[in-house]
């Protein structure tokens, strides 16, 4: 099925740890970004990308890393993770009909 | 950063019920989505609206854009089961393909079916 795919679905991590939150989309779309949800603040935006070898900082950056080598793929990485960043956090992709959201990875830091 | 108001923040209704909720903003948008989450997966977009004034219907659902650009609301009529989720509000300054991409996202309103 075509869409946004987002790996791992769940994940704990302790203070201090890193990771890498994968995203991959099969839609062709130049832009994708990543988002974090957390209660009563809707989404935010993190990073995002227009396209291949450009990212740029949303409105939540600190404590993140993003790369775009391919136009599929846009994972997302915490380099230190903290407790702030227990969060739900969404990949999507931005076509011809809007936007597409991948299922989301729920993340919590201990 | 920037959210958009949203309310109310949460609805109990009984099933049938028509449902009203409505999205303001401190600036302009060019572009108006409505979108629906269900539990343990991604917004899925309901409605678009690209026009000032324009009033646009999905089926049960219906959404308009403000004169102003400022505000948005939503309406469900005749609640079913399925219609259980957080709603949220979201705001582009580019329309269509074009422009800034970048949504600004309601804080959601929780819709709950009372028995």
């Amino acid at each position: 099925n075509a869409g946004v795919t987002q790996t791992p679905k769940f994940q704990v991590l302790k203070t201090g740890q890193s990771m890498t939150l994968q995203c991959a989309q099969d839609m062709n779309h130049e832009y994708m970004s990543w988002y974090r949800q957390d209660p009563g603040m809707g989404l935010r935006l993190i990073h995002y990308s227009v396209g291949a070898g450009i990212t740029d900082q949303g409105e939540v950056p600190n404590g993140y890393n993003v790369s775009r080598s391919t136009t599929e793929d846009f994972p997302l990485r915490l380099l230190s993770a903290a407790p702030s960043q227990t969060s739900v956090y969404f990949c999507a992709s931005y076509g011809n009909y809007g936007y597409t959201f991948g299922s989301g990875t729920r993340l919590t830091v201990v | 950063g920037q959210q958009l108001n949203q309310s109310p923040q949460s609805m109990f209704i009984q099933e049938g019920e028509d449902v009203s909720m409505n999205c303001t903003s401190s600036s302009i948008f060019n572009t108006w989505l409505w979108y629906k989450q269900d539990p343990g997966e991604g917004p899925v977009l309901l409605i678009a609206l690209y026009k000032a004034g324009e009033l646009t219907s999905n089926g049960r659902l219906t959404a308009q854009f403000g004169i102003t650009r400022k505000d948005s609301f939503l309406n469900i009529s005749a609640s079913i089961p399925s219609d259980v989720g957080i709603y949220f509000c979201a705001g582009q300054l580019g329309i269509s393909n074009f422009g800034n991409e970048k949504l600004t996202f309601g804080t959601g309103t929780r819709l709950t079916i009372i028995p």
